[in-house]
């Protein structure tokens, strides 16, 4: 069974540009999930979705969004890119939702450089 | 407000020897704990995990314990091997609820 990929594995924008950002679950998952790494944060919850609905978001500016498609791919979004957006951006996918005893299953993560 | 906490940024550990990493949480709503492992340039992979009913869970190496009442939880690794060198993450849900992660602790395990 493939893994979560995401596309691309790097990427270098420069500020106020805008980048689209996208994961692949496992198949059959229909919960994704999307995190930012940044050195010494830890994971920090950017939001999850389930067959195509937003269930939960964390606390991060509207300049962050996403979506998902019917087949479960899900893509994130990030406008007017400020420096501070640089991070590793992780995406996960679960068979159920979050906060349903259930784990979930880590991307490689795409590296976000903003100049 | 940080959720969860793992306040050791590091650990040495010989190898061979048990490795405990230590996590601390807040909201008594959490009802599910989860450890990932992650090694550079990779995403985290999950190792194991507890639901609040238990206080124990073993899976080989690796042994969660959970203290309801002192809202802490651990791993224990033993016997700690080379290839365990990475960073490790505590991680919580409470019931239909987001995942969130704590900081994460570097082990290193010393020949």
């Amino acid at each position: 069974k493939a893994g979560v990929t995401q596309t691309p594995r790097y990427l270098i924008k420069t500020r106020g540009q805008q980048v689209t950002l996208s994961c692949s679950p496992i198949s059959g998952h229909r919960s994704v999930s999307w995190y930012q790494q940044t050195p010494g944060q830890g994971l920090q919850f950017l939001f999850e979705y389930f067959s195509e609905t937003q269930r939960n978001k964390g606390n991060f500016p509207g300049r962050f969004s996403g979506r998902q498609f019917s087949n479960s791919r899900s893509e994130m979004n990030v406008s007017t890119l400020e420096l501070g957006d640089s991070a590793l951006y992780l995406c996960a996918s679960s068979l159920n939702p979050a906060g349903t005893y259930n784990e979930q299953f880590f991307g490689p993560g795409t590296r976000l450089t903003v100049l | 407000d940080q959720q969860v906490k793992q306040n050791s940024p590091s650990l040495s550990v010989q190898e061979g020897r048990i490795s405990i990493l230590n996590c601390d949480y807040t909201n008594s709503m959490f009802d599910y704990f989860l450890w990932y492992k992650k090694y550079p340039a990779e995403g985290p992979t999950f190792l194991i995990s507890i639901s609040s009913i238990k206080d124990k869970n073993e899976d080989g190496r690796f042994t969660v314990f959970l203290n309801k009442s002192a809202k802490h939880l651990s791993l224990h690794i033993v016997p700690s091997q080379p290839g365990d060198s990475a960073v490790y993450f505590c991680a919580a849900s409470a019931p239909d609820d987001k995942i969130i992660f704590g900081k994460g602790t570097r082990l290193h395990i010393l020949p």
